[in-house]
């Protein structure tokens, strides 16, 4: 069964430091991995989509890499503001299945203005 | 364009009584997922449909039923409730699980409590 953890469980920060979301999972055959971003009663938004293939994505400020061997990814943040702080989840699709996704529980960020 | 809706938004449930959560799509996806989320958790599949007339369990299905008769909607139905079922439900769909049109919409949610 595939398993994915993500660390820290909570993090805070000031305003404008760099800092790493860590996320790894057990299985390595993975079709995907999507990094989301979750406000306070509101949905989940999707913020970056790595192919199996792929080694990093990247928009605007945040980058994730994807290292499937080892299962593992990152997701790093670049002069962090206030506007960021949420929940960022990831998840992974078990590669070929229409079955929907595989969540961790979370980085609950706070980015202190 | 609304994307997915789910209503309501809010419910409170007696243990014992059931509910329908609706969720509606408008982007004419064919994959649709239900999820839920206890406090401090990730996301959890219930139930998850690749087109109109099929559906399928995922992780944790028990105390849930859905059934899909059209591409645009995707009820869960709560039968008898129980406390163990207070959470927030996810309704998401895609247009395809893989290649270039991958990519999940998901609803604002439904936070139901069971008392």
């Amino acid at each position: 069964k595939q398993e994915v953890t993500q660390i820290p469980a909570a993090l805070s920060v000031p305003e404008g430091e760099n800092l790493v979301l860590n996320c790894s999972f057990t299985d390595s055959a993975i079709y995907n991995l999507q990094w989301f971003r979750q406000d306070p009663g509101k949905g989940l938004t999707s913020l970056l989509l790595i192919q199996s293939s792929q080694r990093e994505q990247t928009s605007g400020r945040l980058n994730a890499s994807l290292d499937k061997s080892s299962g593992r990814s990152t997701l790093y943040i670049a002069a962090s503001q206030p506007g960021d702080s949420a929940t960022y989840l990831c998840a992974v699709t078990i590669g070929g299945g229409a079955d929907g996704l595989t969540f961790g529980k979370g980085t609950h960020l706070i980015i202190q203005p | 364009n609304a994307g997915v809706t789910q209503t309501p938004k809010f419910r409170i449930l007696k243990i014992g009584q059931s509910m329908t959560l609706q969720c509606t799509q408008d982007m004419n996806h064919n994959y649709m997922y239900w999820y839920r989320q206890d406090p401090g958790m990730g996301l959890k599949l219930i139930y998850y449909s690749v087109g109109a007339g099929i559906t399928d369990k995922g992780e944790v299905p028990n105390g849930y039923n859905v059934s899909r008769s059209t591409t645009e909607d995707f009820p869960l139905r709560l039968e008898l409730a129980a406390p163990s079922q207070t959470s927030v439900y996810f309704c998401a769909s895609s247009l395809s699980y893989r290649g270039p049109n991958y990519g999940y919409t998901f609803g604002s949610g439904t936070r139901l409590t069971v008392v």
